[in-house]
């Protein structure tokens, strides 16, 4: 069972709300990602952090930010959802840069933004 | 863009039988993994090859891996209904940075 922690599974808000969707890992990974997946898509990486107060944007343009404050937590912030946000976000984690790994994935959060 | 392409999009299959698929890059391959994914759900990590290595076991798993051509392989052998699930492979981005994933094959095994 993966380690690795998201909440809300499902959250479905209105336009213009803040909201943070959270991101917990208990393995003491260093790096970690937030991907973003349309139903039957592929995965586009929107950011990602190397450890501790490291946070970089992904490939995927996103209008959301992400802190790392502590090496377990790693939230994800839309300050003003709108539609074209709906979509499921993956949050995952890896372990040190040099050491090709699997990354471990938690299970989502389906966000709908009516 | 960089993301890869899995190919068939989709599989339907019988139990018992093997379900081959194939993913390609655009850029290099660097230590390619594969990956599977329930309905809805996270992903799991299934296996990693590395650069240097062409063929791979795990299980009913076997993964080839062609870095000339930026191509891989994955075969289920003997598979079963609980292999139904959308299978993506996974490489680095050019900067090494994070993986990129392919579109991902869907697996459908029926009894």
């Amino acid at each position: 069972e993966a380690d690795i922690y998201q909440t809300p599974r499902y959250l479905v808000i209105g336009t213009g709300k803040k909201i943070t969707l959270e991101c917990s890992q208990t393995m003491g990974h260093d790096k970690m990602y937030w991907y973003q997946q349309d139903p039957g898509m592929e995965l586009h990486l929107i950011h990602y952090s190397y450890g501790v107060n490291s946070t970089e944007k992904g490939d995927l343009s996103s209008e959301s930010t992400v802190s790392r404050i502590r090496t377990e937590h790693f939230p994800l912030t839309l300050e003003s959802a709108r539609p074209s946000h709906t979509s499921q976000y993956l949050c995952a984690s890896s372990e040190a840069l040099n050491v090709p790994s699997g990354y471990t994935f938690g299970s989502g959060t389906r966000l709908t933004v009516v | 863009s960089q993301q890869g392409e899995e190919d068939p999009q989709a599989l339907s299959i019988q139990e018992g039988e093997n379900a081959t698929m194939n993913c390609s890059h655009k850029t290099s391959i660097n230590n390619l993994q594969w990956y599977r994914q329930n309905s809805g759900r996270g992903l799991v990590h299934l296996i990693l090859i590395r650069s240097n290595e062409r063929e791979k076991h795990s299980g009913r798993l076997r993964v080839t891996l062609d870095t000339s051509k930026k191509s891989s392989s994955l075969l289920i052998t003997a598979s079963r209904a609980a292999d139904t699930a959308s299978y993506f492979c996974a490489t680095f981005n050019q900067a090494g940075t994070a993986l990129i994933f392919g579109k991902g094959t869907t697996l459908s095994v029926s009894s």
